[in-house]
C-alpha cells in the first residue's frame, strides 16, 4: 500500500466549475501537508501549506485537512483554463525544511474554456 | 525570489555514458538540496538529500555509486548518472531549501534524460 494515494485522473471540468482534488494517507505521523501545481515538463510550484485540521483559504484555493480520516483536499473555485496542470499533494512528518516529502501520484486537471 | 534552475533541461545520451545535471539556487543560499526522479504519470520520488560540503544521504534502493551527488557550494549541486542505461530515462528534478520550514523547498524546472 502506498503511503499517499491520489487519483491520477484525468479530471476535466468546464471553466468556472469548482474543482475538488483529494489525497488519502495511511501514516498518522504525517502532520504537515502541501499542495503543488506542476505544469507539463516543469517543476512543482507550492500552492498551499497547512498543518492543522480544518480549512485554509488563499484566493480561489482552499486546502482542507482531516487528520482523523487521514484525508486532505484542495478546492479550486471559479476554475480557469490556466489552472490546467497536474496537482500533487505532499506531506511530511516534520516542520523542518530538511524533512522528507512524500508525494501523491498527482491528479491531472483540464479546465475547458 | 527563490528561483532554482537546472541545466540541461533535456539530454539524450548513449547507453554506457555518464551525464551530469546541475542544480543552482539563483537568488538564495541553499544549505540543503534534494534530488527527485519522476517517471511518467508517477509521483516524485526522493533519491537523495545533499548538504553543502558533506556526503549526500541516499534513499533506500538508490545506488549511490550510480547516482553521484556533489554539493560543492551553497548555490550548486550536481547529479551525475554514471554508465546510464535506458531504464535511467526519467525526469530528474532538484529542489533547494532557503529557510527552516517544510514549505521552503523550491523546485527546479527538471531535466529530462533519455538514454538510447
Amino acid at each position: 500500500q502506498k503511503e499517499v494515494e491520489q487519483d491520477p485522473g484525468p479530471l476535466s471540468v468546464p471553466e468556472g466549475a469548482i474543482v475538488s482534488l483529494n489525497c488519502t494517507y495511511s501514516n498518522s505521523a504525517f502532520q504537515y501537508f502541501m499542495w503543488y501545481r506542476q505544469y507539463s515538463r516543469k517543476g512543482p510550484e507550492l500552492l498551499m501549506y497547512t498543518y492543522s485540521s480544518g480549512n485554509k483559504e488563499d484566493g480561489r484555493f482552499t486546502a482542507q485537512v482531516d487528520k482523523s480520516s487521514k484525508y486532505i483536499s484542495l478546492f479550486i473555485r471559479d476554475s480557469q483554463p490556466s489552472d490546467s496542470a497536474t496537482y500533487l499533494c505532499a506531506m511530511t512528518r516534520t516542520s523542518s525544511n530538511t524533512g522528507k516529502l512524500i508525494f501523491g501520484q498527482g491528479t491531472t486537471l483540464q479546465v475547458k474554456p | 525570489g527563490a528561483v532554482v534552475s537546472q541545466h540541461p533541461s533535456w539530454v539524450i545520451c548513449k547507453s554506457g555514458t555518464s551525464v551530469k545535471i546541475e542544480c543552482r539556487s539563483l537568488d538564495f543560499q541553499a544549505t540543503t538540496m534534494f534530488w527527485y526522479r519522476q517517471f511518467p504519470k508517477q509521483s516524485l520520488m526522493l533519491m537523495a538529500t545533499s548538504n553543502e560540503g558533506s556526503k549526500a544521504t541516499y534513499e533506500q534502493g538508490v545506488e549511490k555509486d550510480k547516482f553521484l551527488i556533489n554539493h560543492a557550494s551553497l548555490t550548486l549541486s550536481t547529479l551525475t548518472v554514471t554508465s546510464a542505461h535506458p531504464e535511467d530515462s526519467s525526469f530528474y528534478i532538484c529542489s533547494a531549501t532557503s529557510g527552516t520550514g517544510a514549505d521552503t523547498q523550491y523546485f527546479g524546472p527538471g531535466t529530462r534524460l533519455t538514454v538510447l
